[in-house]
């Protein structure tokens, strides 16, 4: 069963410099989400793609922007990267109009996750 | 805004004993979503138990039970015959009643599991 695959594990980038985060979502989902984990925190809400729209954002800046593909696989692009901007960058994949009776089944599958750090 | 609290930075728990986090949320609305999230070492979110708010029967699922308090707006996690695989951060976290809703998640407990 393929859950939810991020790439790459590990990432060292520059301050100043772009990075492009993928992801691609457990099989059967259609919806893309993105979280900014800071070390020791909890995950904060980037934003949320679905049918290749942008449908929610968090407060984040526009320096973060995504794309979701016809195969449902996903990106995360940031640039300019600032120190602040090091964390765990986590996907969460999940079905809109999906099942709400199992545990298993219901609600957002999560990725292990990207590690940049900014140097 | 919603918002999530866990005030618990750490817990530490013997082996096969019983452990409780806390977690209080707030937000206006009515129909909700409450979970709890395990995050181990590995850093991949697992979904451990989740409520439905208009549910007033607290969930469970194996070792791992609810206390649900609407009014309180409080939702802890008790878990049971603790083992050393529980051993992680604990999130809990609020989604809307809506299909494409987000996460708003705790800041999040380190459970320490002692043999």
């Amino acid at each position: 069963d393929a859950g939810v695959t991020q790439s790459p594990t590990h990432l060292i980038k520059t301050r100043g410099q772009q990075v492009t985060l993928r992801c691609s979502p457990k099989s059967g989902h259609d919806t893309v989400s993105w979280y900014q984990q800071a070390l020791g925190q909890g995950p904060q809400f980037i934003f949320q793609y679905y049918e290749e729209e942008e449908r929610q954002r968090g407060n984040f800046p526009d320096r973060f922007s995504g794309h979701q593909f016809p195969n449902y696989s996903s990106e995360l692009n940031v640039n300019a990267l600032l120190l602040g901007d090091s964390a765990l960058y986590l996907c969460a994949s999940s079905l809109v109009w999906g099942s709400t009776t199992s545990l298993t089944d219901y609600g957002y599958t999560f990725g292990s996750g990207t590690r940049l750090t900014v140097v | 805004a919603q918002t999530v609290t866990q005030s618990q930075p750490e817990m530490s728990v013997q082996e096969a004993e019983t452990v409780t986090l806390s977690c209080t949320y707030d937000t206006s609305e009515s129909d909700y979503y409450l979970f709890w999230y395990k995050q181990p070492p590995s850093r991949q979110m697992i979904l451990v138990i989740r409520q439905e708010a208009y549910k007033q029967q607290n969930a469970t699922e194996n070792r791992f039970s609810v206390n649900f308090q609407k009014a309180a707006k409080s939702f802890s996690l008790k878990i049971s015959d603790s083992q050393l695989g529980d051993a992680a951060m604990y999130f809990c976290a609020y989604r809307r009643r809506s299909n494409t809703g987000k996460l708003i998640f705790g800041q999040g407990t380190t459970l320490q599991v002692k043999p």
